[in-house]
């Protein structure tokens, strides 16, 4: 266990309908990052939030968006889902930088669209 | 901009054979931190390892070593004597040391099949 708990681990949906993927990062962590891996473009950085606030944005489409709760777990909304959005979704934690122990990756949601 | 290149998309080896993943990348931070994730079938990323610009010493941990060539911007992985449970996709990251955005770029990843 990584320390990271990403839920829920699978999740198969229809194309146009809504999800919400949530992530609870590791004790003490304040930074939580959002990757989404798909097989054509690989690892791709889409959010940063840092206690609470928008650090860094990525290769975030519009109909994504996410936030940090004031209990620092985080949620990424993925709406009006097409099928290029299946793709296991990632969240990482880090202390800030990632000075202390890298960045710790949760087990990840494989979201299937059909 | 940051970039993270890994030429080798797959290598297949036999069971302890040695074998070197390469990872060039590209930045103009003068400060930052480089990383390789290994993802096994399971699909979760396990941190292997984090070096900072400032060190390039290479590194060893059991049967791993890093090779950290700030001249040619190269930080090569190589396992000695492979085994089955090496097989995995392995990823070069960076990642800026100072600033606001601590975020990591990935390559696209080397996959690592070792034949018993």
């Amino acid at each position: 266990d990584s320390g990271v708990t990403q839920t829920p681990k699978h999740l198969i949906t229809a194309t146009g309908q809504r999800v919400t993927l949530r992530c609870s990062p590791r004790s003490g962590d304040l930074s939580v990052y959002w990757y989404q891996q798909s097989l054509d473009q690989g690892l791709q950085f889409l959010i940063q939030y840092y206690n609470g606030e928008e650090r860094a944005k990525g290769n975030i489409l519009e109909r994504f968006s996410a936030q940090q709760f004031p209990d620092l777990h985080s949620e990424l909304n993925l709406s009006s889902l097409e099928l290029g959005d299946s793709a296991l979704y990632f969240c990482a934690s880090s202390d800030d930088r990632g000075l202390k122990d890298g960045y710790t990756f949760g087990s990840g949601t494989r979201l299937t669209v059909v | 901009a940051q970039k993270v290149t890994q030429a080798q998309t797959e290598i297949s080896v036999v069971e302890k054979e040695d074998v070197t993943l390469d990872c060039v990348y590209e930045t103009r931070d003068t400060t930052y931190y480089l990383f390789w994730y290994k993802q096994p079938p399971s699909g979760e990323l396990v941190f292997l390892i984090r070096r900072n610009s400032f060190d390039e010493q290479n590194e060893i941990s059991g049967r791993y070593s890093w090779n950290f060539q700030k001249s040619t911007s190269s930080f090569n992985f190589t396992i000695t004597a492979s085994q089955v449970v090496d097989s995995a996709v392995y990823f070069c990251a960076l990642s800026p040391l100072t600033g606001a955005n601590s975020k990591l770029t990935f390559g696209k990843g080397i996959t690592l099949s070792v034949r018993p």
